[in-house]
């Protein structure tokens, strides 16, 4: 089973809600990262956590915070974001060289 | 600076035909070497992988790639193309001692027209 499963598949939100994207694999991957997708473009690295350990923030902005509760969840908490920001987020986790990511979470800020 | 280069915008194939989705890459040592492929609003979906032995690798869904060190490219092949390949397609590459990091190409859309 190589399945990393995202909630929700869709997010509107206004500038001043909080919110949070999940993200959850039961493959026993010790790695796990966010990132960003714009339209048509490769996706961007925001976060990775290693071992439960946050190990490369890429200089993100404190309205995004992850967080890693256990070693199968990775939580990206949302707050006072920008239109900007409005996006795919997509999780992913490291078997022993590739990544495997989920679906996504399609986010519009309003 | 490392980066990874994918020419084409667009590569437009009829069903049937053998298909070329070229990459280079610009990374010193020997990276580790990938191909992701994207449907509409989905997340990245692997296909292959190159690490190290034979240069041609196979993959998911009759995809396989070869790898050219000379040449620092790691084109995507297929033999027969379905119109169910149309979708957009990553090559990346992991730096040597650095497998978190992904070095993305631009993409190539792939449209296989009946």
């Amino acid at each position: 089973d190589t399945e990393v499963t995202q909630t929700p598949k869709h997010l509107v939100m206004g500038m001043t809600n909080k919110k949070s994207l999940k993200c959850e694999q039961h493959m026993g991957h010790r790695a796990m990262y966010w990132y960003k997708q714009k339209a048509k473009k490769p996706p961007e690295l925001m976060f990775v956590y290693s071992y439960e350990k946050l190990s490369i923030n890429e200089s993100v902005p404190s309205r995004f915070s992850p967080e890693c509760p256990n070693s199968s969840l990775l939580n990206l908490h949302l707050h006072a974001l920008q239109p900007e920001d409005s996006a795919l987020y997509l999780c992913a986790s490291r078997g022993y060289h590739e990544q495997y990511f989920g679906p996504g979470t399609r986010l519009t800020v309003t | 600076a490392q980066s990874v280069a994918q020419p084409e915008d667009q590569v437009n194939v009829a069903e049937g035909n053998p298909l070329t989705v070229k990459c280079t890459y610009s990374v010193s040592g020997n990276p580790y070497l990938f191909w992701y492929v994207q449907y509409p609003n989905r997340g990245l979906q692997f296909l292959l992988k190159y690490i190290t032995g034979d240069n041609l690798v196979k993959g998911s869904y009759g995809f396989e790639a070869e790898f050219n060190k000379s040449q620092t490219s790691f084109h995507l092949k297929k033999p027969s193309a379905l119109v169910s390949d149309s979708a957009l397609y990553f090559c990346a590459v992991s730096p040597p001692g650095n497998t978190d990091k992904l070095i993305f190409g631009t993409g190539t859309r792939l449209q296989v027209f009946p």
